[in-house]
């Protein structure tokens, strides 16, 4: 079965660090762009980051709002991206979803999405 | 980057047609002809239904269409059906290589 699942989530304090993790299972991770977009309760999905695959360089993008503090990796002999998240604040509070491009090597549309791991950020 | 902007909320009845409009920059939609679609269920992840403006993933009903004209994108759903009803965001990519979200819309059928 094609599948993401992302682990990892929990509560953590404010200034202190979180790093998720997604595997991926049932298609060849390597040349896929991976992603992450979080979603506040009740609010909308926010970008947060992307990966290309290491063919492109393995180049990576963040939304100004993480920048600097996040941080995203991949490993394609696990077929697992990661999120490093340091120096959280209460805003960073969200669902965390990991996503796929939809084709190889295509960075502007996710057709494959998993369940998401929940952050809190709190005291 | 700001969000692209959505109405909040739109409805239609059974059999109807609607139109959820994305309006954005020449730094993000109009730049480029990378504009997405996804509909989101309470309590699920989003699933992708319009890429590249106006293209379908395998799968997504014929029903939905997209277009786009200058900043402006748009979604049409066409023979609105019950299960039609949830949150539907857009997305585009943006002049520096970056994405990002409208602020989403509620569809709900009457």
């Amino acid at each position: 079965e094609v599948q993401l699942e992302e682990s990892g989530g929990g509560l953590v304090q404010p200034g202190r660090s979180l790093r998720l993790s997604c595997r991926a299972s049932g298609f060849t991770f390597s040349p896929y762009v991976m992603s992450w977009v979080r979603q506040a309760a009740g609010g909308g999905l926010e970008w947060v980051s992307f990966i290309r695959s290491k063919a492109s360089g393995g180049t990576t993008e963040y939304a100004a709002s993480v920048k600097g503090r996040f941080t995203i990796s991949r490993d394609d002999s696990k077929s697992t991206a990661y999120l490093q998240m340091n120096s959280l604040k209460t805003e960073d509070t969200a669902m965390y979803f990991c996503t796929r491009g939809i084709f190889r090597y295509f960075e502007n549309a996710f057709d494959m999405w998993g369940q998401g791991t929940m952050v809190t950020v709190s005291s | 980057q700001s969000a692209l902007t959505q109405p909040a909320s739109v409805s239609g009845s059974p059999g109807q047609s609607i139109i959820i409009s994305c309006t954005g920059t020449s730094s993000d939609i109009g730049n480029n002809d990378y504009v997405s679609w996804y509909q989101q269920h309470p309590g699920n992840a989003p699933k992708l239904m319009i890429y590249e403006v106006n293209h379908r993933p395998s799968g997504v009903s014929d029903r939905f269409s997209g277009s786009k004209s200058g900043n402006t994108a748009s979604l049409t759903i066409s023979g609105l059906q019950a299960d039609d009803e949830g949150d539907y965001f857009c997305s585009s990519y943006t002049r520096s290589s970056t994405l990002v979200f409208g602020g989403g819309t509620k569809l709900t059928v009457l």
